[in-house]
């Protein structure tokens, strides 16, 4: 069974952008979570998709923001983007999520961003 | 709020000596813990998971951790490292929330 796959890897946007990145989840996941890792803040939890609806944000500013589509796919976008949002940013799967579910997540190799 | 400390922010041990990664956490019930790891330039992989029982849980790898109410510790060991064990190690809670991490232990390798 495939992994949770995100694209791109890398991405190098300037201040000011948007960005989009894209998430696919292991097959029969419903539940996408994403969180921001940063050596400073560490793992930050951004947001969770479930059944396209959100059921859960994290704090952060409304400059982020994600949907999830009905196959499960999720994408997240930030906008007007500031050096402070470069970051790996990390997409996970699970079968229901948070609150109904305690299988773990899995998580994807992640996306790069670097903002210049 | 519900946090998690890993006190140790880098460990160093020989190859073929024995680890053991610090975790606590805080929370007003018993959460569900994970143990994680990440090596540079990739995701985060599932070592080991608790959510009730046996308070000794056996992962991947050869890791293993002991849940103990009492110090609301969730410790990763292992009785022999090996050189490809180098990497950061994530202790993560969560009880109807979102996953929370610790903020991770860089282990290093020598030979």
């Amino acid at each position: 069974k495939a992994g949770v796959t995100q694209t791109p890897r890398y991405l190098i946007k300037t201040r000011g952008q948007q960005v989009t990145l894209s998430c696919s989840p292991i097959s029969g996941h419903r539940s996408v979570s994403w969180y921001q890792q940063t050596p400073g803040q560490g793992l930050q939890f951004l947001f969770e998709y479930f059944s396209e609806t959100q059921r859960n944000k994290g704090n952060f500013p409304g400059r982020f923001s994600g949907r999830q589509f009905s196959n499960s796919r999720s994408e997240m976008n930030v906008s007007t983007l500031e050096l402070g949002d470069s970051a790996l940013y990390l997409c996970a799967s699970s079968l229901e999520g948070t609150g109904t579910d305690n299988s773990p997540l899995h998580f994807g190799n992640g996306t790069r961003l670097t903002v210049t | 709020a519900q946090s998690v400390t890993q006190p140790d922010i880098h460990i160093t041990v020989s190859e073929g000596a024995s680890l053991e990664l610090r975790c606590n956490y805080s929370y007003g019930a018993t959460p569900y813990l994970f143990w994680y790891v990440q090596s540079p330039g990739q995701g985060l992989q599932l070592l080991l998971k608790y959510f009730s029982g046996d308070t000794l849980v056996q992962g991947i790898k050869g890791f293993e951790a002991e849940f103990k109410r009492s110090q609301s510790s969730f410790n990763l060991r292992k009785p022999s490292v090996h050189w490809s064990d180098a990497a950061e190690y994530f202790c993560a809670i969560r009880r109807n929330t979102p996953l929370v991490f610790g903020k991770g232990t860089r282990l290093s390798v020598i030979a």
